[in-house]
């Protein structure tokens, strides 16, 4: 199974917008509304930002948000802030019952 | 609350065994999969498989299928992956994680290392 893609870098401004996109195929993205979002800081575990491709767990900002075209997938964050500067990976459930992880994008607020 | 608490760093010579644990707690461990993550040194995460709290059903990723094994203790809610036949590009940060398809806890993460 190949990793879904996602650009390697993307960078921001404090209080400005971005989006972070993951593209995989039908028999994944495209094909099952099971896209999640991690965030990971340096040294640190992943935590879960969006699930199920545009829900937010208890206790995560409302400045991240997620959705989906075709086989395409998004994570926008809004009002940048510094504490943002992370890791981010997107995952999907795959047609063989397994999963698949982004190759994961730098974010970098500038 | 919900805590994932892993065993201590190994270090392994190439084509030994490893065998890491993952002991939960704060929640009812039968209600929820685990899921294991490895994450080579400056690498992305990798999807390792995963396992029923339930029944101990398992789904293992393709390039790991024969090497590595899932299991469960549900008298003790704890969770164990070996990995056999170890290479040196099996180096990385092992994390299990609770949930099957939506991970929203994660143990600390055990580092392996494989060198002669």
């Amino acid at each position: 199974q190949s990793a879904l893609t996602q650009p390697a870098s993307v960078s921001g401004s404090p209080g400005q917008s971005i989006t972070i996109s993951c593209t995989g195929t039908s028999g994944d993205v495209g094909g099952y509304n099971y896209v999640s979002w991690y965030q990971q800081h340096p040294g640190k575990a992943p935590k879960l930002m969006i699930y199920d491709v545009s829900n937010r767990p208890s206790g995560v900002s409302d400045r991240f948000s997620g959705s989906k075209s075709g086989n395409t997938a998004s994570l926008t964050i809004s009002g940048l802030q510094a504490e943002d500067e992370a890791d981010y990976y997107c995952n999907s459930y795959t047609s063989n019952t397994a999963q698949v992880f982004g190759g994961g994008t730098k974010l970098t607020v500038l | 609350q919900v805590q994932l608490v892993q065993s201590g760093a190994e270090v392994k010579k190439p084509g030994a065994s490893v065998k890491v644990s993952c002991k939960a707690s704060g929640y009812t461990f039968i209600n929820y999969g685990i899921t294991w993550v490895r994450q080579a040194p400056g690498q992305g995460l990798e999807w390792m498989g995963s396992i029923s709290g339930y029944n101990g059903d398992t789904n293992y990723a393709q390039n790991l299928q024969g090497r590595v094994t899932m299991t469960t203790d549900t008298s003790a809610s704890t969770a164990y992956m070996e990995l056999r036949s170890l290479r040196s590009d099996d180096t990385a940060v092992y994390y299990c994680a609770r949930g099957s398809y939506n991970h929203d806890y994660w143990g600390q993460g055990t580092l392996v290392t494989v060198s002669s």
